[in-house]
């Protein structure tokens, strides 16, 4: 199907495993981003990509690593996992600099 | 602090009745965008407003962007209780030339029927 998709879209995981959130977009869009959304802080980005190959570190990075090896897939690694990153991240794509960004479903992960 | 600042945080109407929403921002900014977002789901892009505009419409969507004071704000009249959701200001950052959008808190609106 065509457009953006999240996997898994719920996790539950323990403190300390590492956890990779995939993300995969069908446009062939330029741009990827990764964010996580928290009551009271609303969006905040995590990462972003360019290109593959060309990532870059946004708001909040810290615990997370990225890769972009395709332009379609955008996965988000949490290396070793804290309560505080419990969360619901958002992946998101766009074609430009300029344009609308389309967002993926969510994934809600729990670290326990 | 985010770019973009959405008032109130949250607004209970009756359905019928007229929605409005602000949002402030800090810099200057290429186009300012409005999301949806209903519980558990995604953001859905809803309006974009460039620079050099002053208003849009969409449906039964109105927004209007001063730049002068860096503000917008957005319209729905007539609401539904479908339109129940969270509300998103996003601007464009143009440091990076638009490359990274960055989002309010977002104003959470209850419609009643």
């Amino acid at each position: 199907d065509a457009g953006i998709t999240q996997s898994p879209r719920y996790k539950i995981t323990e403190t300390g495993r590492q956890v990779t959130l995939m993300c995969h977009q069908t446009w062939s869009h330029s741009y990827m981003f990764w964010y996580r959304q928290d009551l009271g802080h609303g969006l905040r980005l995590i990462y972003y990509s360019a290109a593959a190959d060309i990532t870059d570190k946004g708001e909040v990075p810290d615990g997370y690593v990225v890769s972009r090896s395709k332009t379609e897939n955008f996965p988000l690694t949490l290396e070793s996992a804290t309560r505080s990153q419990t969360s619901v991240y958002f992946c998101a794509s766009k074609g430009t600099g300029w344009e609308t960004q389309y967002f993926g479903p969510g994934t809600r992960l729990l670290v326990l | 602090s985010q770019q973009g600042e959405e008032d109130p945080q949250a607004l209970s109407i009756q359905e019928g009745e007229n929605a409005t929403m602000n949002c402030s921002y800090k810099t200057s900014i290429n186009n300012l965008q409005w999301y949806r977002q209903n519980s558990g789901r995604g953001l859905v892009h809803l309006i974009l407003i460039r620079s050099n505009e002053r208003e849009k419409h969409s449906g039964r969507l109105r927004v209007t962007l001063d730049t002068s004071k860096k503000s917008s704000s957005l319209l729905i009249t007539a609401s539904r209780a479908a339109d129940t959701a969270s509300y998103f200001c996003a601007t464009d950052d143009n440091d990076t030339g638009g490359f990274k959008t960055i989002f309010g808190a977002g104003t959470r609106l209850f419609v009643k029927a």
